[in-house]
């Protein structure tokens, strides 16, 4: 069945080292979310992507954060270099938006890539 | 997945009694809310999604509720199951524009059987 799949499902990393999430969105939907989820904070939107264009990528630290989408198929999310405070769990979730930013679907979210950075 | 941890509510409630789990929005130009269930280890799960121009919709043993007046939403989850045990999170979002889903601070259920 259709679901979101996310790699890896666990990292564990140095700090200063550079990692790099992946995410495969549903086949055909055309938005896609990184959500970090902390106890702290809950779940916070990083970014997000229509048509694999950045449309608002305003919670994301700009420094050290960055997101991709080199095809329709494949987000990125990638952190360098990485700090102990960016442990969290990471998910990506996609949907389908049409015609003036109706939602037509739901945010289908991925398990999720549990990131411990020490 | 972790979900929220440490400081959520948690409402507990006996297997085969109704639960509401409440949630407050602050944003009075959201039009569309979802409730997602998250499991642990697991991402959120979509429930039930309301528009701005309903006050209820019902689904399968849960009803959303909606209350724009006084910004407030509400889950009922019916003959509460211990399957049922999870984070609930309400979010909102403005259909047009360009926001994404914001997410409340959750509400942990515990079903005791």
């Amino acid at each position: 069945d259709a679901r979101v799949t996310q790699t890896p499902r666990h990292k564990v990393t140095e700090m200063g080292q550079e990692v790099t999430m992946r995410c495969q969105p549903i086949l055909g939907h055309n938005t896609v979310f990184w959500y970090r989820q902390t106890m702290m904070q809950g779940l916070e939107l990083l970014a997000y992507f229509r048509n694999r264009a950045p449309l608002d990528d305003s919670g994301m630290p700009k420094d050290r954060f960055s997101a991709e989408m080199p095809d329709a198929t494949l987000a990125t999310l990638k952190i360098q270099p990485s700090e102990p405070r960016d442990s969290a769990v990471y998910f990506c979730a996609s949907g389908l938006v049409l015609g003036q930013g109706n939602m037509n679907t739901e945010a289908f979210f991925g398990q999720g890539t549990r990131l411990t950075v020490v | 997945g972790e979900s929220v941890g440490l400081h959520l509510p948690t409402l507990s409630v006996q297997e085969g009694d109704n639960s509401i789990i409440n949630c407050a929005y602050s944003n009075s130009a959201s039009d569309y809310f979802i409730w997602y269930k998250q499991e642990s280890g697991k991402g959120p799960q979509f429930i039930i999604d309301i528009r701005s121009n309903m006050d209820k919709r019902q689904g399968q043993r849960v009803t959303v509720l909606l209350n724009k007046t006084v910004k407030h939403l509400s889950l009922q989850i019916a003959a509460t199951q211990p399957g049922d045990s999870a984070v609930y999170f309400c979010a909102e979002k403005t259909d047009t524009g360009r926001r994404a889903l914001t997410f409340g601070s959750g509400t942990r259920l515990q079903v005791q059987p």
